[in-house]
Formats: C-alpha cells, sequence, structure tokens
C-alpha cells in the first residue's frame, strides 16, 4: 500500500460526458502528479500540483483541467469524453516540488462507451 | 519525442534464467528510477540511483546507472515467476524553464513461466 488512495476505482461513462477522478496524496507529500495510462501504452505524463499550485504540465488535453485543494487532495476533471480517454488514470504523490520518487495509487479505470 | 527508450519491450523467459532490460538516452539525468507495474495496478518504485557509476541490489536485482547518467540498466538474476510485470524506467532532469521533468520509459513486458 503507497498511501495515496485513488477513487473511483472503475468509472463507465457515455461519449461527450464530464467525469472527475480523485486523489489523496501520501501523509505529508505536497506534490501531486496526474498520468494517463492507455492498454500497453507507457505512462503518460498530464499534470503535477504543488501545494496548491500547478507545477508543471505535460500532454494534457484542453479538455481535461485538474485542481489540487487546500487539504493537498488532488482532482482531474475530463470533459467532452472520447472513446480514446478510455484509459487508467494514475494519480502519485512525492514529498517536494522536485522530488523524483513518486508513489502511485491504484488508478481509475476509465471506460468511455 | 521519447526520451527514454527501454530495451527488449517484450521477454518471456524460463523460471531460474537471467535477464537484462536496458533503457537508453541521449539526455543526462540527475536520476532515474525503476518501477514495476502488475496488471490494473500502480507502478511500485524499486530503486533510485543518482551517480554516475552506481550499481545499487535490491535481493536479486541489480541496478545500475551509466558513467554519463544517460543510461541505467537492470539485471535480474534466477528469475522467477514472481518477477513478472512491466518494468518502467523513470529519469528526472531539470528543464530549460528551471523546472522538473519527469519522464517515463517506453517500459519492458517481462513474463516468467514456471
Amino acid at each position: 500500500d503507497s498511501g495515496v488512495t485513488q477513487t473511483p476505482k472503475h468509472l463507465i461513462t457515455a461519449t461527450g460526458q464530464r467525469v472527475t477522478l480523485r486523489c489523496s496524496p501520501r501523509s505529508g507529500d505536497l506534490s501531486v502528479y496526474w498520468y494517463q495510462q492507455s492498454l500497453d501504452q507507457g505512462l503518460q505524463f498530464l499534470i503535477q500540483y504543488y501545494n496548491g499550485e500547478e507545477r508543471a504540465k505535460g500532454n494534457i488535453l484542453e479538455r481535461f483541467s485538474a485542481q489540487q485543494f487546500p487539504d493537498l487532495h488532488s482532482e482531474l476533471n475530463l470533459s467532452s469524453l472520447e472513446l480514446g480517454d478510455s484509459a487508467l488514470y494514475f494519480c502519485a504523490s512525492s514529498a517536494g516540488s522536485g522530488s523524483y520518487e513518486q508513489y502511485f495509487g491504484p488508478g481509475t479505470r476509465l471506460t468511455v462507451t | 519525442t521519447q526520451l527514454l527508450e527501454q530495451s527488449p519491450q517484450f521477454l518471456s523467459i524460463q523460471e531460474g534464467e537471467n535477464l537484462t532490460v536496458y533503457c537508453n538516452s541521449s539526455s543526462v539525468f540527475s536520476s532515474l528510477q525503476w518501477y514495476r507495474q502488475e496488471p490494473g495496478e500502480g507502478p511500485v518504485l524499486l530503486v533510485t540511483v543518482v551517480t554516475g557509476g552506481e550499481v545499487k541490489k535490491l535481493k536479486r536485482l541489480t541496478f545500475q546507472f551509466g558513467d554519463a547518467r544517460k543510461d541505467s540498466s537492470l539485471h535480474i538474476t534466477a528469475a522467477q515467476p514472481g518477477d513478472t510485470g512491466l518494468y518502467l524506467c523513470a529519469g528526472h532532469k531539470l528543464g530549460v524553464t528551471g523546472t522538473y521533468k519527469y519522464i517515463f520509459g517506453t517500459g519492458t513486458r517481462l513474463k516468467v513461466l514456471a
């Protein structure tokens, strides 16, 4: 158990809909990272938040957005969903803004039908 | 552009065999991590290497960071079925904008047959 929690574990929704994925980092960690992993694909970095502020941005679509709240939990919002958005979405946390050791949550499996 | 290439992409071996997985880049990294991921689960951190030439051992796993900090290898001795999984390297480097970038490799899918 990494100490990172993600909800929900599974999510099935239709194209065009909007969903919110939630992540709680390990106790004491200030950074949260979001990744997308499609079938047989590697991990694609989406975005990082550090202590409530956006720190780094990767290949995140404009239809996707994220935020980190004062209690350090984070939410990833995916809108106007397309079939190609079906994937595993992982959240990871680390202690600092440039910390290189990340601890991953169990992931949310999103299926868009 | 994928900055971290792993090879081989797939590997299927018999229990008891040895294997080496490579992680290569043309970029210099401040540090490099290796993770193992099992189906449907998040990656689990195995090791961090920081110094060029550094070698770390974790039971039957030996990790090495290249002298120039551009590449790394993972060697498994006497592989066991429990070693089956997706092995990912990840590099950490300071970008030109002054923020850190964290890049995952393409992954090596290992299957160890009993």
